[in-house]
């Protein structure tokens, strides 16, 4: 079956500067992959996603990256802010969806 | 519009009961799936229900079971519960089978003591 990796686990960075969380994955036949953020007490929020067809999409200071042939794809945070900290998800499929492990975002002020 | 909802927001069980979680889907989405969230982990798939029948099951045992109604809420069954159960319990809707995008509600917390 499906198997997602995330990095890192944890993440800190100083506010304004960038952020990248990468994931690769298994199974050569998925196609969607999105990204979810999860603050403390809530549910898991879809940021972003991208499906197989396209390389790169982007969403005012968010965006995702897909390479298939690698199995891999990341998410970049520019200009980080202190609501940015949260928990990210990065997931590979739309039925059956598998989640990584996450990755805990510390931005500091 | 009205978002993912849940109840109860936090559960306390002993081992051996049993529990049952609702959910109430976005308006205008008829499938809804469930999710076991440990603590420190992504969520797990349980399974999906799309217009009342089960659509596709993860890995979990038979006394996990669901119910979805026709206004297209859904309920969560566990049986014979064990220490392992406790987790954040996600539901997550979405407009149709084919729609990939999933809108998560706020998650019931059980603890099993």
């Amino acid at each position: 079956g499906e198997n997602v990796e995330q990095h890192p686990s944890t993440l800190s960075v100083q506010e304004g500067d960038s952020a990248v969380i990468k994931c690769t994955y298994s199974d050569s036949a998925s196609n969607y992959f999105p990204w979810y953020k999860q603050e403390l007490g809530k549910g898991p929020q879809l940021i972003i996603d991208i499906r197989s067809n396209v390389g790169e999409k982007k969403d005012q200071r968010i965006a995702v990256t897909l390479n298939k042939t690698a199995k891999h794809f990341s998410l970049h945070i520019t200009e980080t802010q202190p609501e940015d900290s949260a928990v990210y998800f990065c997931a590979v499929g739309g039925f059956k969806t598998i989640f990584g492990a996450g990755t805990r975002l510390f931005v500091k002020a | 519009e009205t978002g993912v909802t849940q109840s109860p927001t936090h559960l306390i069980k002993t081992r051996g009961q049993q529990v049952t979680l609702r959910c109430s889907s976005q308006s205008g989405h008829n499938t809804v799936s469930w999710y076991q969230q440990a603590l420190g982990q992504g969520p797990q798939f349980i399974f999906q229900y799309y217009r009342e029948e089960e659509n596709g099951r993860g890995n979990f045992p038979p006394r996990f079971s669901g119910l979805q109604f026709p206004n297209y809420s859904s309920e969560l069954n566990v049986n014979a519960l064990e220490l392992d159960d406790s987790a954040l319990y996600l539901c997550a809707s979405s407009s149709d089978t084919l729609s990939y995008e999933q809108y998560f509600g706020p998650g019931t917390r059980l603890t099993v003591t």
